[in-house]
């Protein structure tokens, strides 16, 4: 495969449940991201990891959690969510950290919360 | 505050025929500006990243244009197709920080007809 890929595509579950995202990216890149789509609303940026660091959590709920085993994976785990986070999770990934860097995006996971 | 601000929220238009979309932005410094193409059901792709030297940049039928004057910038799609029908993002990044800071806007909806 080539790009970015994310799994699940579609993620259903119950407020108590735990389930995780999927994200990985065969581009040789080195900062990975996390982003939130809600509807109507522009992209918030939840997650930044660079060289398998976090470095910025933009004040997401703690019951977002996420990982970064090495540079080509990404994960979202995710515990007792609420109805309100229902929406398109998408990760991307660049190069390097920087402003005029390309952010290559993956194709998202559609969540819905019961 | 730094806000990035698109018009039309929705458009449709018959195949073959232009269209312009508008951004503007009071992001503040102003780093560089970049339209992204989100089609149904997938990730963002970037069209064209312009700086604030940049006037105007083609991508084949994309054209976009900036105005760092005025804080403004529009998108024009010549002799539209059925695949342009898609979500057209405005993305502004500023030099508030070591990493930057990217604004999202709420997308144009871009219809085209057959």
């Amino acid at each position: 495969e080539t790009g970015v890929t994310q799994t699940p595509r579609h993620l259903v579950m119950g407020m108590t449940n735990k389930k995780s995202l999927k994200c990985e990216q065969h581009l040789g890149h080195n900062a990975m991201y996390w982003y939130k789509q809600s509807a109507k609303k522009p992209l918030e940026l939840m997650f930044v990891y660079n060289f398998k660091e976090q470095t910025e959590n933009n004040s997401v709920p703690s019951r977002f959690s996420p990982e970064c085993p090495n540079s080509s994976h990404l994960f979202l785990h995710l515990h007792t969510l609420q109805p309100e986070d229902s929406a398109l999770y998408l990760c991307a990934s660049s190069q390097d950290i920087g402003l005029q860097e390309t952010q290559y995006f993956g194709p998202g996971t559609r969540l819905l919360v019961l | 505050k730094n806000q990035v601000e698109q018009s039309p929220q929705s458009l449709i238009i018959l195949e073959g025929k232009n269209c312009t979309l508008q951004c503007n932005y009071t992001v503040s410094p102003f780093s560089n500006l970049r339209w992204y193409k989100q089609d149904t059901g997938r990730g963002p792709v970037s069209l064209t990243i312009m700086t604030f030297s940049e006037n105007t940049k083609s991508n084949g039928r994309y054209t976009a244009t900036l105005d760092a004057d005025t804080k403004q910038s529009s998108l024009h799609i010549t002799a539209s197709q059925l695949s342009d029908s898609a979500s057209y993002i405005c993305v502004v990044s500023n030099r508030g920080s070591t990493l930057g800071r990217l604004y999202f806007g709420r997308g144009t909806q871009l219809t085209v007809w057959p």
